[in-house]
């Protein structure tokens, strides 16, 4: 089945700093790409979604310019989370639709803690 | 706005059958989707249904009625390790994947 990576797992970073979560499907490509967020006992929160070779469509109440989204190729997106805060700490996952447009997989999520 | 209601947690023992209900009022409906996720790890799919009835997958099954906006996930023979939270999912006319409120399923022994 289609793999989808994400890069770092987890990660700790101080309040102020920036940090940038990888996303790549390792066999096959993918020309949509969605970031979410979920809170501990929480859904998943939809974030944006990134298309390749264009800007990034961001949802209702999510700040465009504190979660940069970069979507270069057809198998790697990244999201920036600038300026990190407390508030920022949570978990990110990333999926990837192939080209079909029909399946999406989900990468193993990235643990975001700020201190 | 659009919502994908399920039962916040369920128990039961090994050997049961449990139901996981879900509602949904989306913008849009290209099918319903569950997915299991276990505690730190990433949403897997379970099953799909885009057209009314039931669809059979060894012990899990799920249903769909779309004029009920209305489906289920039905897990037989449960088992210790189905202990995790399951979401079910719209495709919406955005394209895109809106997930449920969740239900957390406890298995006892």
């Amino acid at each position: 089945g289609a793999v989808v990576s994400q890069h770092p797992s987890r990660v700790i970073c101080k309040s102020g700093t920036s940090v940038k979560i990888e996303c790549r499907s390792l066999d096959f490509q993918a020309t949509t790409m969605f970031w979410y967020r979920q809170f501990p006992k929480k859904s998943l929160m939809l974030m944006a979604t990134s298309n390749e070779g264009s800007k990034a469509t961001y949802e209702q109440g999510v700040e465009k310019d504190k979660f940069l989204i970069n979507h270069a190729s057809l198998t790697l997106s990244t999201l920036t989370v600038t300026s990190a805060h407390p508030e920022d700490s949570s978990f990110y996952i990333c999926s990837a639709r192939d080209l079909e447009g029909y399946e999406q997989y989900f990468g193993p999520g990235t643990r975001l803690t700020v201190t | 706005g659009q919502s994908l209601e399920q039962p916040s947690e369920v128990t039961a023992v090994e050997g049961a059958i449990v139901q996981i209900n879900c509602t949904y009022q989306t913008s849009g409906f290209y099918g319903l989707s569950w997915y299991q996720q276990h505690d730190g790890g990433a949403p897997t799919f379970l099953s799909y249904n885009a057209l009314d009835g039931l669809e059979e997958t060894g012990r899990f099954s799920s249903f769909l009625s779309r004029s009920d906006s209305y489906g289920y996930l039905l897990l037989q023979e449960l088992q210790m390790k189905d202990s995790a939270s399951y979401f079910c999912a719209v495709r919406d006319d955005a394209d895109k994947l809106i997930f449920g409120t969740g239900t957390r399923l406890q298995v006892f022994p």
